[in-house]
């Protein structure tokens, strides 16, 4: 079965350091990827997606996310975290067949350091 | 840019009522789904649903549960009889016809308070 794993429940860094989250899927083929970042009781918001082509992909807010076939992983970086950044970040995963629904990971809480 | 809309935005409901949750889709969307986050918990898929009938559900979407789109523009899930386990946040989301992309459009939540 199609899953999504992110290791990290929680990760904390300092304001101003680089961060990496890390997302690695179980999946047939490659699939449709995503990083969604949720702030307390809000709703989600797309950072960024990878459907095919350059495998570094460019977000909002700095973000950036690579896709790494042979690793099934799509981790999520940012040079330099702002305090702002404190949130949950799901990666998800989009099926390419059925109904195309998604499939997230358990999520890894940020926090930042100031 | 066209969004994906919910109401209500909050909703409070004594256990064994029921509640319906509305759900304004894109105008040329055709596939719709709804996600259910429990608190602190990760996006659960509930249902899909295209050409006016479900297309996939999971274990979770019961018999409590059921979906329509009464007036080809509202998108609703009604949940029957709810329970404190039903306390959530219920997100919506839409995507085009075939051929005009997979990516889904979600909507802003509504959260479920079940008391």
């Amino acid at each position: 079965a199609q899953s999504v794993t992110q290791p990290d429940i929680h990760i904390t860094v300092s304001e101003g350091a680089s961060l990496e989250l890390r997302c690695n899927y179980s999946y047939g083929a490659t699939p449709y990827l995503f990083w969604y970042v949720q702030s307390p009781g809000q709703g989600l918001q797309l950072l960024l997606k990878y459907f095919s082509g350059d495998t570094l992909v460019q977000g909002i807010k700095g973000f950036e996310a690579e896709f790494k076939r042979s690793q099934s992983s799509f981790n999520l970086r940012k040079p330099s975290v702002h305090w702002s950044d404190a949130a949950e970040y799901f990666c998800a995963v989009g099926e390419l067949s059925g109904t195309y629904k998604y499939i997230f990971g358990t999520g890894t809480r940020l926090k930042v350091l100031a | 840019e066209p969004e994906v809309t919910q109401t209500p935005s909050h909703q409070v409901t004594q256990m064994g009522q029921e509640v319906i949750l509305r759900c304004v889709p894109i105008s040329n969307h055709l596939y719709f789904y709804w996600y259910r986050q429990i608190l602190g918990q990760k996006v659960e898929f509930l249902v899909s649903f295209y050409n006016n009938e479900i297309s996939e559900k999971s274990e979770i979407f019961d018999d409590q549960f059921s979906v329509e789109r009464p007036d080809g523009s509202n998108f609703t899930l009604k949940i029957r009889s709810t329970k404190l386990e039903d306390s959530a946040m219920y997100f919506c989301a839409t995507r085009p016809e075939p051929g005009q992309g997979l990516e889904q459009y979600f909507g802003p939540g509504t959260r479920l308070t079940v008391t």
